[in-house]
């Protein structure tokens, strides 16, 4: 059974970095046909996609958010990672990562959804 | 930028019919899948593919997607089903979440 678990800083300095690794287990990242992902949920409000990535290293990010983030895949040590730069308190939230499948059902659409997520770790962002 | 709008609160009485919507534009020509939130908890997926169940995920919940509207219903909601609801899909290589339903069952 596959299981993701979010690990980092839980406070980090305005205009610093905040860095999150996520490590998967029970299934290898590499040898999977799924994307990885991260999402954020600030405390009492919704769900906000950051981006994704494909083992082969291709990204898509949220344009709100794509100067400022990056996410890298670590096949060797079964991980995937979020840097945030030039956080401001609006980036407090909690992260998740999660992992999705997707790619073209039989009606044409494109289809894209996360099966499985991590526990979730808060992020502050203060002085 | 795309986006899908739900109903910020819906109330359903137990064993009753609740149904949620999604309205985004021309949703009905994309997938649209659905996640339970419980409190303190993360997110599960609920409906994929508007309309398939994951394993595990018990036959009360069905989705449908038509239109401009994907709609998750509930039958014989139970209170275990009290949650907030988000409905998400892909647009343009950005996946996109609605602001999320909280069900209430009373």
């Amino acid at each position: 059974q596959v299981q993701l678990q979010e690990s980092g800083p839980g406070l980090v300095k305005p205009s610093q970095t905040l860095s999150l690794t996520c490590s998967v287990t029970g299934d290898s990242i590499s040898s999977s046909n799924y994307y990885w992902s991260w999402i954020r949920q600030p405390a009492g409000k919704g769900l906000e996609w950051i981006g994704r990535i494909y083992t082969s290293g291709s990204t898509n990010y949220n344009p709100s958010l794509k100067s400022r983030v990056t996410i890298l895949v670590d096949t060797s040590k079964n991980q995937f990672s979020l840097k945030l730069s030039s956080v401001t308190a609006a980036d407090t939230a909690v992260y998740y990562c999660a992992r999705a499948l997707s790619g073209w059902g039989f009606s044409g659409y494109y289809y894209y959804y996360m099966d499985v997520w991590g526990k979730g770790t808060t992020v502050t962002v203060s002085s | 930028s795309y986006e899908l709008t739900q109903p910020p609160s819906v109330s359903v009485s137990p064993g009753q019919i609740a149904s949620i919507t999604c309205s985004g534009d021309k949703l009905g020509d994309k997938y649209a899948c659905w996640y339970q939130q419980k409190p303190g908890q993360s997110p599960v997926l609920v409906i994929y593919q508007d309309r398939k169940r994951p394993s595990g995920i018990p036959e009360r919940f069905s989705g449908s997607n038509s239109g401009n509207t994907a709609t998750l219903t509930i039958s014989g909601t139970q209170t275990m089903d009290e949650a907030d609801y988000y409905c998400q899909a892909w647009d343009t290589s950005l996946g996109v979440f609605g602001g999320g339903t909280k069900l209430t069952v009373l």
